[in-house]
């Protein structure tokens, strides 16, 4: 089955840093890459996906890129906020599986 | 639409004991994902069924079960607990219909074996 492997497991920035968190899967043939956000009690909310068919894609602060050819995406978070501390997972996907990295918990100093 | 229902949302057991969670998925989706979650192993894949075939299955015991119904709702059954399987529980549900992948989580079931 699909492999994906998450870094860093902890990242620590100061409010208003940038935050990079990426991912690498196995799978060729996945096609649908979310990210996830988990507040501390609270169930994983999807926040951003992409799809093999676009490189890049933003909402706000938070973009996402895909690297088909390497096998890899990544989450960028500007200007961080105290209210963005989280634990944060990436996804592959294909039509019948989806697998989660190990996440990160993102702390957001103020 | 209303969104994923987990039941129980808390549950204490004994070791030996065996256990059964539900899940109910949003309206029109046909796949239920379970998942277990302990502090800092992330979301460990169990098993995900669709039109009540489970069509894959994480890297867990025989003692880790599921099904679905005709009505998309989902059950997950574990026996003969181990201390081990205290975890919160989550279950996740995708329509799979026009090219839609999102899923979306429910609240989670916290097991505690004791």
């Amino acid at each position: 089955g699909e492999n994906v492997e998450q870094h860093p497991s902890t990242l620590s920035v100061q409010e208003g840093d940038s935050a990079v968190i990426k991912c690498t899967y196995s799978d060729s043939a996945s096609n649908y890459f979310p990210w996830y956000k988990q507040e501390l009690g609270k169930r994983p909310q999807l926040i951003i996906d992409i799809r093999s068919n676009v490189g890049e894609k933003k909402d706000q602060r938070i973009a996402v890129t895909l690297n088909k050819t390497a096998k890899h995406f990544s989450l960028h978070i500007t200007e961080t906020q105290p209210e963005d501390s989280a634990v944060y997972f990436c996804a592959a996907s294909k039509f019948d599986d989806m697998r989660f990295g190990a996440g990160t918990r993102l702390t957001v100093k103020p | 639409k209303a969104g994923v229902t987990q039941t129980p949302r808390y549950l204490i057991k004994t070791r030996g004991q065996q256990v059964t969670l539900s899940c109910s998925p949003i309206s029109g989706h046909r796949s239920v994902s379970w998942y277990q979650q302990t502090p800092g192993q992330g979301l460990q894949f169990l098993f995900e069924y669709f039109s009540e075939t489970q069509r894959n299955k994480g890297n867990f015991p025989g003692r880790f079960s599921g099904r679905q119904f005709s009505n998309s709702r989902s059950e997950m059954n574990v026996s003969t607990l181990e201390l081990g399987d205290s975890a919160l529980y989550l279950c996740a549900s995708r329509e799979l219909a026009g090219g839609t992948y999102e899923q979306y989580f429910g609240p989670g079931t916290r097991l505690t074996v004791t």
